[in-house]
C-alpha cells in the first residue's frame, strides 16, 4: 500500500533552517511527483510545493517562494523540503502527499514545524 | 494571488442536505476537488474532477460545477460527516495549486 512517512520536523528559532524528509513506498515513486502541503494551528490547508517525478520542475508557493527548495533522491524514494529564514508563521504541520490516480489521494501523517524564539 | 472562496460554516440536521460552496475565477478550467478533515486526522478526498466519488466513498457526497462555482452536496448527512471540507483546484495556468478557507459542517 501506499506510504509516505515525513520526518525532520521539530522546534526552531526565526532566520534557522529546517529540512524534511519524505520516504516513500508502495508506489512507483520514479514515476510520480510529490507535493508539500501544510496546516497552521487552527487553520486550513496552504499547498506549499511540487516537485515533478524526474525532479525537473519545480513550483512553490507565493508565501515561500525564494525561502524554501524541494528536491528528491529517486535512488532512495525520498523528497525533501529544505526551508531557510523560517518565519513564525511557517509553524504548521507539513504533509508529503502523492498523486496516484488524482489530486490529491495519498497523504503521509504529517511532520509539525514549530518557529518560534 | 489566486483564491478559493467558502463559506466558513454549515450546519444542518442529520438526514438534510448539506450544500458547500466554492467559488473561483478559474473554476470553468480547472477541475475542483474536495475534501473531509475530521478533527486531527489527515484529509480525506471526497470528490475529484468536479464531480467524481473516489472508491470507498459513501454515496451521500456528490460534487457539482457551474460557471465560476463549485458545490459539495452531502445528501442525507449523517453525524459522522461533522468535519471540515476544502475544496481546492489550481490557478488558471497551473502554476500553483490553491485550498480554499475550510468550511466547518456541523450536524446539530
Amino acid at each position: 500500500q501506499v506510504q509516505l512517512v515525513e520526518s525532520g520536523g521539530g522546534v526552531v528559532q526565526p532566520g534557522t533552517s529546517l529540512r524534511l524528509s519524505c520516504l516513500a513506498s508502495g508506489f512507483s515513486f520514479i514515476d510520480h511527483g510529490i507535493h508539500w502541503i501544510r496546516q497552521a494551528p487552527g487553520k486550513g490547508l496552504e499547498w506549499v510545493a511540487l516537485i515533478s517525478y524526474d525532479g525537473s520542475h519545480k513550483l512553490f508557493a507565493d508565501s515561500v517562494k525564494g525561502r524554501f527548495t524541494i528536491s528528491r533522491d529517486n535512488s532512495k524514494n525520498t523528497v525533501y523540503l529544505q526551508m531557510n529564514s523560517l518565519r513564525v508563521d511557517d509553524t504548521a504541520i507539513y504533509y508529503c502527499v502523492v498523486v496516484i490516480t488524482t489530486k490529491f489521494d495519498y497523504w503521509g501523517q504529517g511532520a509539525q514545524v514549530t518557529v518560534s524564539s | 494571488s489566486y483564491e478559493l472562496t467558502q463559506p466558513p460554516s454549515v450546519s444542518v440536521s442529520p438526514g438534510q442536505t448539506a450544500r458547500i460552496t466554492c467559488s473561483g475565477d478559474a473554476l470553468p478550467k480547472q477541475y475542483a476537488y474536495w475534501y473531509q478533515q475530521r478533527p486531527g486526522q489527515t484529509p480525506v478526498l471526497v470528490i475529484y474532477k468536479d464531480s467524481e466519488r473516489p472508491s470507498g466513498i459513501p454515496e451521500r457526497f456528490s460534487g457539482s460545477s457551474s460557471g465560476t462555482m463549485v458545490t459539495l452536496t452531502i445528501t442525507g448527512v449523517q453525524a459522522e460527516d461533522e468535519a471540515d471540507y476544502y475544496c481546492q483546484s489550481a490557478d488558471y495556468n497551473a502554476t500553483c495549486e490553491v485550498f480554499g478557507g475550510g468550511t466547518k459542517l456541523t450536524v446539530l
